[in-house]
């Protein structure tokens, strides 16, 4: 069964450092690895997804196969970054969409 | 993207009733999922709502506790029966077309507090 970890529960850095978000997952198969964050008081929602290669608000992830990670980072963070941070992985296969299995979360503050 | 409605927003209701959510999306979906947000805690998937027959439940959760309909491709309900405090928790409706890449997305979620 899959299974996704976010080692940290919470994260806190100052406005201008560079944050890293962590992200380890275990699946037998070739997964979709997702990001999604939730502000205080917002619908959680897609920041950004493997498959798209993207930067979203800065953010960038890369899947490592190899190490069976999906961290994400932003080299300068924002005050307006601090949210709550969940990595989320569906099942990679044709045919129909699967669930998302979701990490535990991450509360990144960053401090002004 | 699909936009999620959900209502109610919150609820607070009393120990061994039962209270239907609904969940209505802007655009037909494959799919749509129900979670449960408990406090503190990440996101547990409880069934996949399918259209037209029985909902797909995840371990650990049981058709008579959280009857589920989805009646067409936009629209579901998760009932949550016999209310306990344990129950109290913040409720999602998610929705995905099918095919890969294709994200999901969230409702704003029910509040429930059973008292």
């Amino acid at each position: 069964a899959q299974r996704v970890t976010q080692p940290e529960k919470l994260l806190s850095v100052f406005k201008g450092a560079p944050v890293e978000l962590k992200c380890n997952y275990s699946y037998s198969g070739s997964p979709e690895l997702f990001w999604y964050v939730q502000y205080s008081r917002q619908r959680l929602q897609l920041l950004l997804r493997h498959i798209s290669r993207e930067s979203i608000k800065g953010f960038t992830a890369d899947l490592n196969k190899g190490e069976t990670s999906f961290h994400l980072k932003k080299p300068f963070a924002q005050e307006e970054d601090s949210a709550m941070y969940y990595c989320a992985l569906k099942e990679r296969s044709s045919g129909s969409a699967r669930q998302l299995t979701f990490g535990s979360g991450t509360q990144l503050t960053v401090l002004p | 993207s699909a936009v999620i409605s959900q209502k109610p927003s919150r609820d607070i209701c009393q120990r061994g009733t039962s209270l239907t959510i609904q969940c209505q999306v802007d655009s037909q979906v494959t799919m749509m999922f129900w979670y449960r947000q408990q406090p503190g805690q990440s996101l547990t998937l409880i069934a996949t709502a399918n259209q037209g027959s029985e909902a797909t439940y995840e371990s650990g959760f049981v058709i008579d506790k959280f009857p589920i309909s989805r009646p067409n491709l936009t629209f579901s309900t998760l009932t949550v029966s016999n209310m306990s405090p344990e129950d109290s928790s913040i409720y999602l409706c998610s929705a995905a077309d099918g095919g890969l890449g294709r994200p999901q997305h969230f409702g704003d979620g029910t509040r429930l507090s059973i008292l």
